[in-house]
Parts: C-alpha cells; structure tokens; sequence
C-alpha cells in the first residue's frame, strides 16, 4: 500500500512554464518535506512544514514555493523552470521533526525542462 | 559547516561482503541513518544509529563511532540486488537531515 504518493512521476515542462508537483501521504504524520536531487548528488531539502508551520530553508530559490493545504496533500510550485531545475523532486514525511522519527519517501516526480 | 563524507563508488563481488564508509562533521548529533536508493527510485530507509556500536539486521549492519565522527554499513552476502546507492545522513542539533552524495554500489556476478 503506497504510503507516500507523489504525481506525476515524470514532468515535462517548457522553459519558464510554470509546474506543480503534488504530494500525499496516508500516515498521517505530522511533518512533510521536499527535497532536490540531481544525478549523483545529496537530496538537498527545500522546504518542510511541521503541521501547518512552514520552513524554508535559507538558500532555497524565490522560484520555489509551497503549500499544504491539509494535514495530507502538499505541493511544490516552481514558478518559473529554468534548465538548472530538471532534477527528481522528493517528497517525505516523518511522525514528528526528529529524534528517531525517520523520514518516508514517496517515488519522486522527474522533472524535465525542456 | 557540515559536512558528510563517503566514497563515490564500490564495486564488490556477488556472495562477498562490503563495507561503506562515511565519516560526518556536523552541528550536534542526532542520530545517522543510511538510506538504500535504486536509480530513478526514492531512497529507502535501512538503519539508524544514535548510540556507539552495533546494529545487526538481516544482512545489513551499521556501525557508529560519535567520537570519531564515523560510520559504517556492512553489507553481507551480496546480492545483484543490493546495486544501488548508499546514502549516509546526519540529523544534527537542529534535527535537521544533512545528507551524502551516496556511495554507489555495483554487484558483479
């Protein structure tokens, strides 16, 4: 049973077209987290929200933002796609924001801007 | 600033035993988790270690070392399966996640 869903699995979008990626989860936890991953690289973390309170971190682009409308839905909007932002967008979810709470992934969504 | 260290790549033989180091420097510490991720998938949680020594699990074992800022995965009875990268990660004193760049891992028959 998928825990962690993320749709689409693959995007394509043009140069400069706005994109959504959306995220679900079904464990009811209470933090979600985007992440960035390019080829061969660390997932690096954009964005978390512990419940409703949302954390950006310091060096995530003005071309990124987030929403979580519910405790189980959040999406990741990229307002403008530049070529640099084709990667595999992550999302996880953890019970609380740390201790031994480890972090789920969903599938992630491929991002390819063309 | 933070820092986590593990070799690009291994290559180790099907049946054999591996070893993945990773060494970490980081504000505070929370515990160390390694991560399984397959090309193109998400990474899969494999272990967690908060406290020195041993954790055995199945094939897998992590080991940590606080003083010496180190970790390793062991990885026993190699199978093609086990292909895949290898991802060592801190949670530091802001219970924040900082990650390697993954160890890759290929299994040869």
């Amino acid at each position: 049973d998928a825990m962690v869903i993320q749709n689409p699995r693959y995007q394509v979008t043009q140069f400069g077209k706005p994109v959504t990626l959306s995220c679900s989860q079904t464990l009811n936890h209470n933090v979600m987290y985007w992440y960035q991953q390019k080829s061969s690289q660390a997932p690096k973390l954009l964005f978390h929200y512990y419940d409703k309170d949302f954390n950006n971190e310091a060096d995530t682009p003005d071309n990124f933002q987030s929403r979580r409308p519910n405790t189980s839905f959040c999406f990741l909007d990229i307002r403008s796609p530049g070529l640099g932002d084709a990667a595999m967008y992550l999302c996880a979810t953890s019970r609380e924001a740390g201790g031994t709470d480890t972090q789920y992934f969903g599938p992630g969504t491929r991002l390819t801007v063309l | 600033g933070q820092n986590i260290d593990q070799p690009t790549e291994m290559t180790a033989t099907e049946g054999a035993i591996v070893q993945i180091n990773c060494t970490y420097q980081t504000s505070g510490f929370n515990g160390l988790f390694w991560y399984q991720q397959h090309a193109g998938e998400a990474p899969t949680f494999l272990s967690y270690n908060v406290l020195d020594g041993l954790e055995e699990k199945g094939r897998f074992s992590s080991f940590l070392s606080r003083s010496k800022g180190y970790s390793y995965l062991l990885l026993k009875e190699l199978q093609m399966k086990d292909s895949a990268s290898y991802l060592c990660a801190v949670m530091d004193s802001n219970y924040q996640l900082i990650w390697g760049a993954g160890t890759k891992l290929i299994i040869k028959p």
